[in-house]
């Protein structure tokens, strides 16, 4: 099946910096990923739908000035935690639409 | 809006026992179905979808579901467990013309004691 890779895979950053993860189709082009954050023993709940060459729908109650993301290629979308707080803490997932959709491994953020 | 309703929170169960997992989802119009698989510390893995057709559905690792639309249902069954498939299972269920974009329920916590 089609991979999509995270990276980083775990990042532990001080409250008030930023952290970008990325997410890379690796074996086919994505006009559209998505970005779900999955708190522990929880759901993934989406957060955002990330398209190529605009900006991102964002789900009601995420806040698009500090969850950035972009999407300028077929094959890369970026998440920012911008000014990150301890409440940011989370594992967040992408996945890239193709023929079904198909998820990154997650990436760890822990925010000190 | 849709939504995904996922009966159990944790399921216990004797390896060989049989499983079923109870999934309910509202939204008005045409969806497609998903099953997620998480083992502790991977990733998402899909065990099977149904977009069309015939309403049960095989996945894989012996894993079936079948779509009951007049109940809004998707439940995940398998005959015999084991202890291989403790794991976190996630309903999901996408419109039909959205593609990619998932709306996941609760998730159920299956523990399979060996």
């Amino acid at each position: 099946g089609a991979v999509v890779s995270q990276h980083p895979s775990w990042v532990i950053c001080k409250s008030g910096t930023s952290v970008k993860i990325e997410c890379r189709s690796l074996d086919f082009q994505a006009t559209t990923m998505f970005w779900y954050r999955q708190f522990p023993k929880q759901s993934l709940m989406l957060m955002a739908t990330s398209n190529e060459g605009s900006k991102a729908t964002y789900e009601q109650g995420v806040e698009k000035d500090k969850f950035l993301i972009n999407h300028a290629s077929l094959t890369l979308s970026t998440l920012t935690v911008t000014s990150a707080h301890p409440e940011d803490s989370s594992f967040y997932i992408c996945s890239a639409a193709g023929a079904q959709a198909y998820f990154g491994p997650g990436t760890r953020l822990t925010v000190l | 809006a849709q939504s995904v309703s996922q009966h159990n929170h944790h399921v216990i169960l004797s390896e060989a026992a049989s499983l079923e997992l109870g999934c309910n989802y509202s939204y008005g119009g045409t969806v497609n179905l998903f099953w997620y698989v998480q083992y502790p510390g991977q990733h998402l893995q899909l065990l099977l979808k149904y977009f069309s057709g015939d309403p049960l559905v095989k996945g894989i690792k012996g894993f079936e579901a079948e779509f009951i639309k007049s109940k809004f249902s998707f439940n995940l069954r398998k005959p015999s467990v084991q202890w291989s498939d403790t794991a976190e299972y996630f309903c999901a269920v996408s419109s039909y013309n959205q593609g990619g974009k998932l709306i996941f329920g609760q998730g159920t916590e299956l523990s399979v004691k060996p």
